[in-house]
C-alpha cells in the first residue's frame, strides 16, 4: 500500500527553525519531493531527494533516509511568508512515476 | 508557454451535467499529471501521461472520470454526470520526464450545486 504522513499543524515563531517530518511506506520509491503552497495558490517546488543524506537551499534544507522511510524539511530563519502548508510527496518508479502526496502540514508563523 | 496554464479557473456546474477541464503544460514536457484537492485535504492522484506510453489511470475514481492528451501537449479531463462530490480544486502538472520535478498549473476550482 501508499501511505504518507505528516503533522497536521505547526506554529513557528519568526525568526526560528523548524522541522516538519514525514515518513512513508510506498510499494516504489523514485525520490521524495517537498512543496510549498500557500491557501488558495498552486505547489511550488522547493526541493527534491533521491539518495540518503541532507539537501540545502538556501534558508531550506531537506534530509532522506530510505531505510527508515523518513525525510524532513527544515526552514530557517522563518519569515511571516513562510506561512503555508508543506507537501511531502513520494515518486514512484517501475512504469509509473506518479507522485504520491500526504496530506500537507499547515505551519504558522507568528510574530 | 512559461507555465502550466488551466482553463477555466472556475466552474459552477448543475449536477448532472458534464463538465471538460483543460491542461497546456509546459512545452517540451513529457510528462503530465491530474490532481483532485478538495477543500483542506491534501492533493488526491488522478491520472498520469508519460509520452506515448499507456496513461496510469489508476487514481480515477469512477467511470465518470476520463482524460486523454493529445501527444505531448494539451490534456483534457473530463467528468460525466457531476455530483457534489466532486466539488473541488483540479490540480494539473507536467514535468520534463519522469526523472524531474512537477510544475503545477494553478487549477480549476469546480462547484456542482
Amino acid at each position: 500500500g501508499q501511505n504518507i504522513d505528516q503533522p497536521t499543524e505547526m506554529t513557528a515563531t519568526e525568526g526560528a527553525i523548524v522541522q516538519i517530518n514525514c515518513t512513508y511506506q510506498t510499494s516504489g520509491f523514485n525520490g521524495l519531493f517537498w512543496y510549498q503552497q500557500h491557501a488558495g495558490e498552486a505547489p511550488t517546488f522547493l526541493s527534491y531527494n533521491v539518495l540518503d543524506g541532507l539537501e540545502e537551499k538556501g534558508r531550506f534544507s531537506s534530509f532522506l533516509s530510505r531505510s527508515k522511510g523518513y525525510s524532513y524539511l527544515l526552514l530557517k530563519e522563518l519569515q511571516m511568508k513562510d506561512s503555508a502548508s508543506y507537501l511531502c510527496a513520494v515518486r514512484g518508479n517501475s512504469g509509473t512515476y506518479k507522485y504520491i502526496f500526504g496530506t500537507g502540514t499547515r505551519l504558522k508563523v507568528l510574530a | 508557454g512559461a507555465g502550466v496554464s488551466q482553463s477555466p479557473s472556475n466552474k459552477v456546474t448543475e449536477k448532472g451535467k458534464d463538465v471538460e477541464l483543460r491542461c497546456d503544460p509546459i512545452s517540451g514536457h513529457t510528462a503530465l499529471y491530474w490532481y483532485r484537492q478538495r477543500l483542506g485535504q491534501g492533493l488526491e492522484f488522478l491520472i498520469y501521461f508519460q509520452g506515448n506510453s499507456a496513461p496510469d489511470k489508476s487514481g480515477l475514481p469512477s467511470d465518470r472520470f476520463s482524460a486523454e492528451r493529445t501527444g505531448e501537449s494539451v490534456s483534457t479531463l473530463t467528468i460525466q454526470r457531476t455530483q457534489q462530490e466532486d466539488s473541488a480544486v483540479y490540480l494539473c502538472a507536467s514535468s520534463l520526464d519522469y526523472d524531474s520535478e512537477a510544475f503545477f498549473g494553478q487549477g480549476t476550482r469546480l462547484t456542482v450545486v
